[in-house]
């Protein structure tokens, strides 16, 4: 059975830090990994998706990386902002038929300013 | 395009009630999911379909029934609705193939008295 655990739950960093955000899955077997952020009270917001023949994506300031034969992802966050404050999740995309995505519970960022 | 849409934002039942969600996508994507939303729980399936006509249960489908009649459209329905069953749900999209990402609509926020 895939499990998602995402450690911290919860992070506060002060304001312009480079920060780094974990998730770790239990079967290497999946297709790819995709973070998403979280605002209070709304919906999901898809910030990277790796594929499992990647081992990285970047998009501005952030940066996912993948290591599938240890089963572990990171999201680096660079010279954080305020606007970052949010719950980043992370989901895998399982291979196999069943096409299920299976999510981490989420850290919960918060950047003082 | 509007994405992934939800009908209603918000809703609030008394237990035994019925009710159905509607979850629209106009990217002609061919999976599509249902997930509820629960404090420290993070996001779990309840029910999914990959493609028209076709549906299955996710972790949580107790309770709940879902429809797929046409590609575009999934509903989640609650025949009886308890106070468990109190959450924020989401539904999703994905177009069909390996490597693409997830696509969410802004959420339901239901209250079950």
């Amino acid at each position: 059975k895939q499990e998602v655990t995402q450690i911290p739950a919860a992070l506060s960093v002060p304001e312009g830090e480079n920060l780094v955000l974990n998730c770790s899955f239990t079967d290497s077997a999946i297709y790819n990994l995709q973070w998403f952020r979280q605002d209070p009270g709304k919906g999901l917001t898809s910030l990277l998706l790796i594929q499992s023949s990647q081992r990285e994506q970047t998009s501005g300031r952030l940066n996912a990386s993948l290591d599938k034969s240890s089963g572990r992802s990171t999201l680096y966050i660079a010279a954080s902002q305020p606007g970052d404050s949010a719950t980043y999740l992370c989901a895998v995309r399982r291979m196999n038929r069943d096409d299920k995505i299976i999510f981490g519970k989420g850290t919960r960022l918060h950047i003082l300013p | 395009n509007a994405g992934v849409t939800q009908t209603p934002k918000f809703r609030v039942l008394k237990t035994g009630q019925s009710m159905t969600l509607l979850c629209a996508q106009d990217m002609n994507h061919e999976y599509m999911y249902w997930y509820r939303q629960d404090p420290g729980m993070g996001l779990r399936l309840i029910h999914y379909s990959v493609g028209e006509g076709t549906t299955a249960k996710g972790e949580v489908p107790d309770g709940y029934n879902v429809s797929r009649l046409k590609k575009q459209n999934f509903l989640l329905g609650l025949e009886s609705a308890a106070p468990s069953q109190t959450s924020v749900y989401f539904c999703a999209s994905v177009m069909r193939g390996r490597n693409n990402e997830q696509f969410f609509g802004p959420g339901t926020r239901l209250t079950v008295l």
